[in-house]
């Protein structure tokens, strides 16, 4: 089954701590994303990548750190979590190309900053 | 900058009924629309995606319509279930600064009632 995975899908954690969340995909997508969903701000994206060690800033990339080193993942790092990324978390994938293709979204990461 | 505009934010509606989902977008220079559903606490699911020199997406019940030129697309739902209740989201995909760019309205959130 074709599928984008995230991991954790929830997570509490405190101010500082370094931690990772994991996205997957099975489907050979060159393109992969992260976004933020918070109320009111509706989906703000954050990272995303056109492919294996090509990566560029979204529209809220401060905190936050990625790295794409296999074409199936794209972790997102976040080195020093602040309660202000307290947020919904989701990672995206489609094919490559210039701005075509469909995005396949995953179940998403839902993450508190204490 | 690109703002994308879903109005009403909630809609409320008996099943069986015909209805109409609005998107508007500021900028006319876009690559391609898509339109997601989401359910409580789910990942995005996508829908329809059209291209910039499309006019419109049919699947199933559901057809998308695309016009470029006054900044618009429509969600048409026909005869509408229960299980379509959720928010509809629609995106589109820009370039600023050279970078590819996904812009999300904040959605309408969707209730068809037996």
């Amino acid at each position: 089954e074709a599928q984008v995975t995230q991991n954790p899908r929830y997570l509490i954690t405190v101010t500082g701590k370094k931690l990772t969340v994991t996205c997957s995909q099975n489907m050979n997508h060159e393109y992969m994303s992260w976004y933020r969903q918070d109320p009111g701000l509706g989906l703000r994206q954050i990272y995303y990548s056109m492919n294996v060690e090509v990566t560029d800033k979204g529209d809220v990339p401060e905190g936050y750190k990625v790295s794409r080193k296999e074409k199936r993942n794209f972790p997102l790092i976040l080195e020093s979590p602040s309660p202000n990324q307290t947020s919904l978390y989701f990672c995206a994938s489609r094919v490559g190309g210039v701005y075509t293709g469909e995005l396949f979204f995953g179940e998403g990461s839902r993450l508190t900053v204490l | 900058k690109q703002e994308v505009t879903q109005i009403p934010a909630a809609l409320s509606v008996p099943e069986g009924e015909n209805l109409v989902l609005n998107c508007s977008f500021t900028d006319s220079a876009i690559y391609n629309l898509q339109w997601f559903r989401q359910d409580p606490g789910k990942g995005l699911t996508s829908l329809l995606l059209i291209q910039s020199s499309q006019r419109e997406q049919t699947s199933g019940r559901l057809n998308a319509s695309l016009d470029k030129s006054s900044g618009r697309s429509t969600l048409y739902i026909a005869a509408s279930q229960p299980g379509d209740s959720a928010t509809y989201l629609c995106a589109v995909i820009i370039t600023q600064g050279g970078s590819e760019k996904l812009v999300f309205g904040k959605g309408t959130k969707l209730t068809v009632n037996p």
